[in-house]
């Protein structure tokens, strides 16, 4: 079965750089979540989109934007990086219908220099 | 905003014993609580999820429990084998029942489940 897709998987940058997290969701998939895990930490809310529109807010720096696009990918723009950005970034998505039960995809792992 | 806290943090059990994984939430708006296993390197994957209106769900090896007066929900896993051990977050959320909704998930802190062959 397809899954939750996500790119790059792996991406460093710079203190102060700009970083663009992108994500492919389950086709027919409809909502898209991001989400920050930190090393031995639980995954943090940060923000979600249905239909396109932002749904719920969680811990998302004003650093950060996100949006989501008329074929239902998502990007995460990330900037004035920190090094406490360094973290894994979770996509996750679900269907209408199926209220929240929210599939992830494998990641991306930002470092951050 | 909702709390959910998780126990144990980890948790050490014989290939072929039982293992429990309890957590508590303090919201008595959520109505969605989904488990979820992460093995290292990899996205949590969704394993069982529960809705305040059932008290209990089971799935082969896996159960999952609802106390919804106590708010705490427990993972059951029974006859647990070697590819069991991974990394398990319970989460909650206020779900929406019809015309979409996308609620984002509190997760509890984990549990490092080992299976000792």
């Amino acid at each position: 079965a397809a899954g939750v897709i996500q790119s790059p998987r792996h991406l460093i940058k710079e203190k102060r750089e700009t970083a663009t997290l992108k994500c492919y969701p389950i086709p027919r998939h409809d909502t898209v979540y991001w989400y920050q895990q930190g090393p031995g930490q639980d995954p943090q809310f940060l923000i979600s989109f249905y239909e396109k529109m932002q749904s719920d807010k969680g811990s998302i720096p004003d650093r950060f934007s996100a949006q989501q696009f008329s074929d239902y990918h998502s990007e995460l723009n990330m900037s004035s990086l920190e090094l406490g950005d360094s973290a894994l970034y979770f996509c996750a998505s679900s269907e209408e219908g199926v209220v929240n039960e929210q599939y992830f995809g494998p990641g991306t792992r930002l470092t951050v220099t | 905003g909702e709390n959910v806290e998780q126990h144990p943090s980890t948790l050490s059990v014989q290939e072929g014993d039982s293992a429990v994984i309890k957590c508590t939430y303090s919201d008595s708006a959520s109505n969605y609580f989904p488990w979820y296993k992460q093995e290292l390197g990899k996205g949590p994957q969704l394993i069982i999820d529960i809705r305040s209106n059932v008290g209990e769900k089971k799935d082969q090896r896996i159960a999952v429990t609802l106390n919804k007066t106590a708010k705490h929900f427990s993972l059951h896993i029974t006859e647990t084998q070697p590819e069991d051990s991974a990394v398990y977050f319970c989460a909650a959320a206020q779900g929406v029942y019809s015309g979409g909704g996308a609620d984002g998930l509190t997760f509890g802190k984990g549990t490092h489940l080992i299976i000792q062959p």
